[in-house]
């Protein structure tokens, strides 16, 4: 079946670089996923991209993606303590019609 | 616009109560899932509908767990009766429709204790 891996921590100093690491089993997913979620929230999309793609960059992150490695990354330039939070990779399941999700990874941005 | 709104934010109850947790999804969104979150599991998919049907329930974990969505802008998760390892955030997400590009809204979720 279907499986996202995740580290579950991460810690950076504020201003150094993030990158979170997720592997992912489905290879016929159409699109790869980042969710975040600040305490006591809901997940909130954050970026994603398309699975013909290999790199996506919105202002601050940066998504790699290796479709031969089945794994994707996001990485946060200028890392800010406002950026901590869990953040969540995602595929889509093979029916296409829900998001696998991985345990989250824990970012800490100490200042 | 209203996002995902669910209710109540916590709920803390004694085992054996029955549980309703209510989820009004985004006007317009044909999808509705409901999620459970615990430290140990992280992010569990328990069942999700589409236009008001269930269309997969295979992560709902007993019997004691029942979800309907009579109309579009409703739905529920009930719990009966409750067990303290029911305790976890349950988060409900809808979305526009799937096959294409279209992320999940996500609620900010009931907090639910069991005693």
């Amino acid at each position: 079946g279907e499986d996202v891996e995740q580290s579950l921590f991460l810690s950076v100093r504020e201003g150094d670089s993030s990158v979170i690491n997720c592997t992912y089993t489905d290879s016929s997913s159409t699109y790869l996923y980042w969710y975040k979620q600040e305490p006591g929230a809901g997940l909130q999309l954050l970026t994603y991209i398309f699975s013909n793609m290999d790199m996506k960059q919105d202002q601050r992150l940066t998504v790699l993606l290796n479709k031969k490695d089945k794994h994707l990354s996001l990485r946060i330039a200028d890392t800010q303590t406002g950026d901590s939070a869990i953040y969540f990779c995602a595929e889509s399941n093979q029916a296409g019609t829900a998001l696998i999700f991985g345990k989250g990874t824990t970012l800490s941005v100490s200042s | 616009d209203a996002g995902v709104i669910q209710s109540p934010r916590h709920e803390v109850t004694e085992m054996g109560q029955e549980v309703t947790l209510r989820c009004k999804p985004i006007s317009g969104h044909d999808y509705l899932f409901w999620y459970r979150q615990t430290m140990m599991r992280g992010l569990e998919l328990l069942i999700y509908f589409n236009n008001n049907v269930p269309i997969d329930d295979s992560g709902m974990p007993e019997d004691r767990f029942s979800a309907k969505m009579p109309n579009a802008s409703f739905s529920t998760l009930k719990i009966q009766p409750s067990e303290p390892r029911d305790s976890a955030v349950y988060f409900c997400a809808s979305s526009l429709r799937q096959g294409l590009h279209q992320p999940q809204h996500f609620g900010d979720g009931t907090r639910l204790s069991i005693l």
